[in-house]
């Protein structure tokens, strides 16, 4: 059984454009995390959540928003696409937001915008 | 500013032969340090955990050390095999969300 799954594993589209990423996971973890792999390999954390506190980067432009159905689900969406949105995507979950706590990865959705 | 550097992009190894992966770090007071696996497609996979007050630790033919003085950790893979080869991330904690390197790429030759 997959642990942490995204969908979808791979997106095309143009820019402007509003998509969403779907991210599961069936650990019983009570923390998500999205995370978002450049070309470079830099994994960078964008946000995580968990069903107390969400905790965004500063970084991430407010185009971007996570949506937690439930504690097994935190969903990406992004609003208005840009060419520099194009990277992998990954959402995480760990037991609870603890610096120890081992990080399970999704497989990574590979988003490119034309 | 805070950095994680692993100061070898690619490594290529001997079957057989020890790897050794280093990640040294600035600004930073981790508790903890992690290192990862990532194959091509796929995402990372946590390895080993060490802490602080631990100077070295050790999984089947895996071994990290720590080193908060030099502020580095290194990470050995002895015996290596074809199927070690792969992306190795380091991790430190940073606000109680992880910070990885960007990893190095290693290559072990038949």
């Amino acid at each position: 059984d997959t642990a942490v799954s995204q969908t979808p594993k791979y997106l095309v589209t143009q820019m402007g454009n509003d998509k969403s990423i779907k991210c599961e996971q069936n650990l019983g973890h009570d923390t998500m995390y999205w995370y978002k792999q450049d070309s470079k390999k830099f994994l960078k954390i964008m946000f995580s959540y968990n069903n107390k506190e969400l905790i965004i980067n500063e970084t991430v432009p407010n185009r971007f928003s996570p949506k937690s159905p439930d504690k097994a689900h935190l969903n990406l969406h992004i609003n208005s696409l840009e060419l520099g949105d194009s990277a992998v995507y990954f959402c995480a979950s760990s037991r609870e937001r603890q610096e120890r706590r081992p990080l399970h990865f999704g497989n990574g959705t590979r988003l490119t915008v034309t | 500013s805070q950095k994680i550097e692993q100061n070898s992009e690619a490594l290529n190894i001997q079957e057989g032969k020890t790897a050794t992966l280093t990640c040294n770090y600035t600004n930073y007071s981790p508790a903890y340090l992690q290192w990862y696996r990532q194959d091509p497609g796929r995402g990372p996979v946590f390895l080993l955990l060490i802490r602080e007050n631990e100077k070295e630790k050790r999984k089947e033919r895996l071994k990290v050390t720590f080193d908060t003085t030099l502020k580095q950790s290194l990470f050995h893979i002895t015996a290596s095999q074809p199927a070690d080869s792969a992306t190795y991330l380091c991790a430190l904690a940073d606000n109680n969300d992880m910070r990885f390197g960007a990893g190095t790429r290693l290559t072990v030759k038949p």
